[in-house]
């Protein structure tokens, strides 16, 4: 089974420090996403991949940075974490669109806190 | 991108079928229908995808209208593990190098009582 594996299911970090948040993926996919998911705003698209080092921007990437140096790694920063941007995380990855309606597979998210 | 429209929330009892409806009326022709599903403090899972015509798998079936304007994931028989927020996603076919935005919307919140 493909397996994407988020680092920390829960995170508590202060206001204005610098977060990593890590997803891998371990079935070679070329195709990676990072979401956020908010009560009643559904899942927000912050950033996505579809290369080592190729990003490109999602719906709400304000206040985010991305980073894929290897192909089955997609890490989501926050270069000065802020109270708005506690929420929980989600990583997804999916393969290279071949026309099939490739499925995408998510980890089990990150719950982060920012005091 | 095109978006999809869904109720927010469904009520069904156990045991009953339960049809889910999605609208997507910009799709375009090359445009996969895609349903995923949340268990609570779960990410996403896949539930089943279909292009024109319907499909079914262990979990449920897809039913897609003929102008592909809209679609139906029919659950069979809800059970209690049912409850979950329901997602209805297009994903555009392509073989380009770039990859789909892959948008979702708030689904819907399927409640399943005895």
């Amino acid at each position: 089974d493909v397996k994407v594996t988020q680092s920390s299911r829960y995170l508590v970090k202060r206001t204005g420090e610098k977060v990593f948040l890590e997803c891998v993926q371990d079935m070679d996919h070329e195709n990676m996403f990072w979401y956020r998911q908010d009560p009643g705003l559904g899942l927000r698209l912050i950033y996505f991949s579809y290369d080592v080092k190729m990003k490109e921007k999602g719906d709400i990437p304000e206040g985010y940075s991305v980073s894929r140096e290897k192909k089955e790694r997609f890490s989501l920063i926050l270069e000065s974490a802020s109270t708005n941007q506690t929420s929980m995380y989600l990583c997804a990855s999916t393969p290279r669109d071949r026309g099939r309606g490739e499925k995408l597979f998510f980890g089990s998210g990150t719950q982060l806190s920012v005091l | 991108d095109a978006k999809t429209t869904q109720p927010n929330s469904m009520e069904s009892n156990e045991e009953e079928p339960v049809h889910l409806p999605c609208n997507h009326s910009t799709i375009s022709g090359t445009d996969y229908i895609h349903w995923y599903r949340q268990l609570p403090s779960q990410g996403p899972e896949y539930v089943i995808h279909g292009l024109t015509s319907n499909v079914n798998n262990r979990m449920a079936s897809l039913a897609i209208a003929e102008d592909r304007k809209s679609s139906t994931l029919i659950l069979h028989r809800a059970t209690l593990r049912d409850a979950a927020v329901y997602y209805c996603i297009l994903r555009a076919a392509r073989s380009t190098g770039t990859a789909s935005k892959l948008t979702f919307g708030t689904g819907t919140r399927l409640q399943v009582t005895l």
